[in-house]
């Protein structure tokens, strides 16, 4: 069974500062690979996905990540953080096309983000 | 841009009473999710849905638990008769496709079960 790990519960950052997040997951083969967001009050938005390719992927709001096979990560990156970055970041697996459970996304345990002024 | 509508934002119910959480989901996709996230806890998969009929299941949807997509734009939760552990926020999702694609999500159903 697949499953995401987010090691870190709970991040604090200086605005202007760099900002890395880390994932883990475990997946018997190449999954599909997401980074969603959730400000107060809102639903999950989607930030960047990787599916095949280049393992350097670019999102929005200029968040990236880097799919590292040998690690088994995808950590979300960005060179300066803003406030209104400050929210709550979940990585999530989804199977891709050849495994059984194809529609279903795993969640991580989700990373707060503060950001200092 | 189009976006997945949930209502309400927060229901309150006493426990043993029957909820049914609404979807809106975005109008072309074909593919719904139901998720929930217990306070504290990993947002948790419940079920997925096309065709009109469930297309996989978690072990948290039991009998307690059934969907409906009633009308050509709505997808609704039904939660027979709540229990205090059912107290959590209910996200919807839809999509276009399932291999690869992505599921936008609403902004969720905060649940109370008194």
């Amino acid at each position: 069974a697949q499953s995401v790990t987010q090691p870190d519960i709970h991040i604090t950052v200086s605005e202007g500062a760099s900002l890395e997040l880390r994932c883990n997951y475990s997946y018997g083969a190449t999954p599909y690979l997401f980074w969603y967001v959730q400000s107060p009050g809102q639903g999950l938005q989607l930030l960047l996905k990787y599916f095949s390719g280049d393992t350097l992927v670019q999102g929005i709001k200029g968040f990236e990540a880097e799919f590292k096979r040998s690690q088994s990560s995808f950590n979300l990156r960005k060179p300066s953080v803003h406030w209104s970055d400050a929210a709550e970041y979940f990585c999530a697996v989804k199977a891709n096309a050849g495994g059984t459970s194809y529609g279903k996304l795993t969640f991580g345990q989700g990373t707060i983000l503060t950001v200092h002024p | 841009e189009p976006e997945v509508t949930q209502t309400p934002s927060h229901q309150v119910t006493q426990m043993g009473q029957e909820v049914i959480l609404r979807c809106v989901p975005i109008s072309n996709h074909l593919y719904f999710y139901w998720y929930r996230q217990i306070l504290g806890q990993k947002v948790e998969f419940l079920v997925s849905f096309y065709n009109n009929e469930i297309s996989e299941k978690s072990e948290i949807f039991d009998d307690q638990f059934s969907v409906e997509r009633p009308d050509g734009s709505n997808f609704t939760l039904k939660i027979r008769s709540t229990k205090l552990e059912d107290s959590a926020m209910y996200f919807c999702a839809s999509s276009s496709g399932t291999s690869g694609d992505i599921q936008y999500f609403g902004a969720g159903t905060r649940l109370s079960v008194l």
